[in-house]
């Protein structure tokens, strides 16, 4: 019962590098999701998707990219890493029924130097 | 847009002592009001949600409040426990469209003193 996985854990760039945050859930859930969460600012949403093939920008989506191919996957792509961008990341997913719980996964820690 | 404030930050009770969690929020509009419950090293998880029809909602020591007029909500943890220790988040989103966004507060850290 593998819900929501992310990976990587754990991630040191540096300034000026790309890189993807994987993410993957396994309920055959519509809508996907990518958050931040920074100390005293909460979860901010970053993209979302209601569906393989459409994705939207959330309320802090500068500075990354995401993609839908698949339900199952929604891959967070940094295009090049800024230390303001050094964050803990949280995917998450939910039914396309409106007010279902959103599940979240385990978060990934990035730093950016 | 939605606004979420969430009050206070920390939070630090005796065990068996009651805890108490303040939101309020922008939009009228607003109808669903989930609480999530974030330990160390891990995401959040639902712990409880409210929508606008009802004005409480129980779950053993957990509940929580809402005053639609005063667009405000509240979490209720009683005879809280060390185990209670984390970061609790409250949420609010509407119906439209969608994707039914949620905008988050900015968390409470509670900790219970044994």
């Amino acid at each position: 019962n593998a819900g929501v996985t992310q990976t990587p854990k754990f991630q040191v760039l540096k300034t000026g590098q790309s890189m993807t945050l994987q993410c993957a859930q396994d309920m055959n859930h519509e809508y996907m999701s990518w958050y931040r969460q920074d100390p005293g600012m909460g979860l901010r949403l970053i993209h979302y998707s209601v569906g393989a093939g459409i994705t939207d920008q959330g309320e802090v989506p500068n500075g990354y990219n995401v993609s839908r191919s698949t339900t199952e996957d929604f891959p967070l792509r940094l295009l090049s890493a800024a230390p303001s961008q050094t964050s803990v990341y949280f995917c998450a997913s939910k039914t396309g029924h409106s007010g279902n719980t959103i599940y979240f996964g385990e978060g990934s820690w990035l730093t950016v130097v | 847009g939605e606004n979420v404030e969430q009050h206070p930050s920390t939070l630090s009770v005796q065990e068996g002592d009651s805890a108490v969690i303040k939101c309020t929020y922008s939009d009228s509009a607003s109808n669903y009001f989930p609480w999530y419950k974030q330990e160390l090293g891990k995401g959040p998880q639902l712990i409880i949600d409210i929508r606008s029809n009802v004005g409480e909602k129980k779950d053993q020591r957990i509940a929580v409040t809402l005053n639609k007029t005063a667009k405000h909500f509240s979490l209720h943890i009683t005879e809280t426990q060390p185990e209670d220790s984390a970061v609790y988040f409250c949420a609010a989103s509407d119906s439209s469209g969608s994707a039914r966004q949620l905008t988050f507060g900015s968390g409470t850290q509670l900790t219970v003193l044994p």
